[in-house]
């Protein structure tokens, strides 16, 4: 079955270090997302990325954060000057508008630490 | 303004019994998807079940159901038979058609009893 791979699975970094998160998403799907997920809390919409551009962002997704489809397979995330905040889980997913149902398909997540 | 509504932060359930887990939404699009998707402590998202708003008969996934009230704005998860494998956290989504952004709930943290 077709699968969201994400890497790395954890990574560590110190406060005010630039840090990429990688995701390569179902080849078929169109949209792609990240979404943040501090530890046990509630799953929190970054942004979404259609066509070569973003189509939509969250208030989180500040200054600090880019994203880029550096070649046809790829998606990352990029966090410029780490805060202690920005530790969490972050998900990339990708869905497919075509079909009926447009599920988001998640990856396994990144989990970054800021120390 | 869409937003997901989870009021049942833990549950418990004894094994082999069903439960239901609830959830409300709101938004002013007349087309729009509800899912449920399943956290367990391993951390990865894992989808369930969807319903889309026009769907006039419940979702049904093996175990799973979902009952939806369109007139209550409720998409209620049912696991029937639980499982000590179903304790994990589970999360109520919507998406609608005038975004392309899904929106989640708080999560219920669901633990089976043996």
């Amino acid at each position: 079955e077709p699968e969201v791979t994400q890497t790395p699975s954890h990574q560590v970094t110190q406060m005010g270090q630039e840090v990429i998160l990688r995701c390569v998403p179902i080849s078929n799907h169109l949209y792609f997302y990240w979404y943040r997920q501090i530890l046990g809390q509630k799953v929190e919409f970054l942004v979404s990325f259609y066509n070569n551009e973003i189509s939509e962002k969250s208030e989180i997704f500040d200054d600090q954060f880019s994203v880029e489809r550096p070649d046809g397979s790829n998606f990352t995330l990029k966090i410029r000057s780490t805060k202690l905040e920005d530790s969490a889980m972050y998900f990339c997913a990708s869905s497919d508008w075509s079909s009926g149902a447009n599920v988001l398909t998640f990856g396994a997540g990144s989990r970054l630490t800021v120390l | 303004a869409q937003k997901i509504t989870q009021t049942q932060p833990g549950m418990f359930v004894q094994e082999k019994e069903a439960v239901t887990l609830d959830c409300t939404y709101d938004t002013s699009d007349q087309s729009y998807g509800l899912f449920w998707y399943k956290q367990p402590s391993s951390g990865e998202m894992i989808f369930l079940i969807y319903q889309g708003s026009y769907d006039e008969q419940n979702a049904t996934e093996g175990r799973y159901s979902l009952n939806f009230q369109k007139a209550r704005k409720s998409a209620n998860l049912v696991i029937s038979a639980s499982q000590l494998g179903d304790s994990a956290m589970y999360f109520c989504a919507m998406r609608t058609n005038t975004g392309n952004q899904f929106y989640f709930g708080t999560g219920t943290s669901l633990t089976v009893i043996p």
